[in-house]
């Protein structure tokens, strides 16, 4: 199986700072076939379904503000936030789905300073 | 609009059974794979199933192998989750997605106790 390693636990900012995100898996996720790594970031606030933010590594779904930004191929991948905004304040999640079982990573919880 | 809304979640005894139901409309549900995710009470995202579109393959987590089955009836846009032998770390709540899009049911809530 491929884990997926994802730092930090807990992330505290302010507003209009940006903070990193960072997730390792253990295997490569760039498809030799496509050249496409099949990396994907989620958020989910409190309550509420995960929301899909980034997908390939870094496409950015439809309607997410360009501030979420998607990187990384092979092993090493990023989620970086510009200008964190308070509704940013989620936890966020890697999931590799390259192969099965497919693995998150175990979250990151970005927090207010 | 895509709509996933999952069903039959309840308080189990361990060692019971139970059948989830998530229910598919604003897409051609037949067309896609379909998953089964769910997440512990205040813990991370746990992948269990996928189901191909037609129900050719289908592929699970280690850690529900052999007790839970993902099927799918394409004529009613439904997909299923039938957990057998459920033990205390089954509890969680149950999503369904469709990870294409990225659209997720909200959830429905297994609490496995005596």
């Amino acid at each position: 199986d491929i884990v997926m390693t994802q730092s930090p636990f807990s992330l505290a900012v302010s507003e209009g700072e940006m903070v990193t995100i960072n997730c390792k898996s253990s295997q490569s996720l760039l498809s030799s076939g496509n050249q496409k790594n099949y990396l994907a970031w989620y958020q989910q606030k409190p309550g509420q379904s995960p929301k899909l933010l980034i997908y390939y590594a870094s496409t950015r779904q439809s309607g997410v503000p360009d501030r979420f930004i998607g990187s990384g191929s092979g092993t090493d991948f990023t989620l970086t936030i510009s200008d964190v905004q308070a509704e940013d304040l989620a936890d966020y999640y890697c999931l590799q789905h390259y192969s099965y079982p497919y693995t998150f990573g175990a979250g990151t919880k970005l927090e207010l300073k | 609009e895509v709509q996933l809304v999952e069903s039959g979640g309840g308080l189990v005894k361990p060692g019971s059974s139970l059948k989830l139901s998530c229910v598919a409309s604003g897409f051609t549900f037949s067309s896609y794979g379909m998953h089964w995710i769910r997440q512990a009470p205040k813990k991370g995202l746990e992948w269990i199933a996928l189901i191909y579109y037609d129900s050719s393959n289908k592929y699970y987590a280690d850690s529900v192998k052999g007790r839970f089955t993902i099927s799918r009836d394409n004529s009613k846009n439904t997909l299923y989750l039938e957990m057998n032998s459920l033990r205390s770390e089954d509890t969680a709540m149950y999503y369904c997605a469709k990870f294409w899009g990225g659209y997720w049911g909200q959830g429905v809530m297994v609490t496995v106790s005596s």
